[in-house]
């Protein structure tokens, strides 16, 4: 089955500064990448998702790149705010979803 | 709210009960799946259905384990014989799987401590 690393496991970050999560997978036939934010309590909600066919996606402060050769995908968050501060996941999608153990992103106003 | 919904959202039992959870799927999808999730892990598979059809198992779940999808709309899933293990939030989600891609939409979640 497919494997999937996160780093780093805890984020610290200034207001308006960028943080970066990243991801790595065993399986090349994974095809479809997606990040979710997790708050307290919550289920995890969609926030981007990146397919095997692209190298990068972004959505307003979010970026996602995806290095297939390597068998890496990142998240980008730009000028970060207090509401960004979350646990965040990434999975990758073969036969069924593997996530990773996930980022605690804390944004200090 | 259209989103996918769980019932109960909390659950407190005694080792050795039996426990039952509900999801309600985003409508028009044909897809649902149940995930386990424990403190600081992310989310691990349990079951998917395809409409009624449960087409998937881990080897995570246990005979204890089981869950139905009867007319491809809402699922349960039930846990036999509750151990302490168990305690964890039961994640549902739905998507509609058209292709080859495949948008999971996660339910709030159902959390259990078995104590």
């Amino acid at each position: 089955g497919e494997n999937v690393e996160q780093h780093p496991s805890t984020l610290s970050v200034q207001e308006g500064d960028s943080a970066v999560i990243k991801c790595t997978y065993s399986d090349s036939a994974s095809n479809y990448f997606p990040w979710y934010k997790q708050e307290l309590g919550k289920g995890p909600q969609l926030i981007i998702d990146i397919r095997s066919n692209v190298g990068e996606k972004k959505d307003q402060r979010i970026a996602v790149t995806l290095n297939k050769t390597a068998k890496h995908f990142s998240l980008h968050i730009t000028e970060t705010q207090p509401e960004d501060s979350a646990v965040y996941f990434c999975a990758a999608n073969g036969d069924q979803f593997y996530f990773g153990t996930g980022t605690s992103l804390t944004v200090i106003p | 709210d259209t989103g996918v919904s769980q019932d109960p959202r909390h659950k407190i039992t005694k080792r050795g009960q039996n426990v039952t959870f509900r999801c309600d799927p985003i409508s028009e999808h044909n897809r649902l799946y149940w995930y386990r999730q424990t403190l600081g892990q992310g989310p691990e598979f349990l079951t998917y259905f395809q409409n009624e059809a449960q087409l998937e198992k881990s080897r995570l779940l246990s005979d204890r384990f089981s869950a139905e999808r009867p007319k491809g709309s809402f699922s349960t899933l039930e846990i036999q014989r509750t151990e302490q293990g168990d305690s964890a939030m039961y994640l549902c989600a739905s998507s509609l799987a058209l292709g080859t891609y495949n948008e999971q939409f996660f339910g709030p979640g159902t959390r259990l401590t078995v104590l």
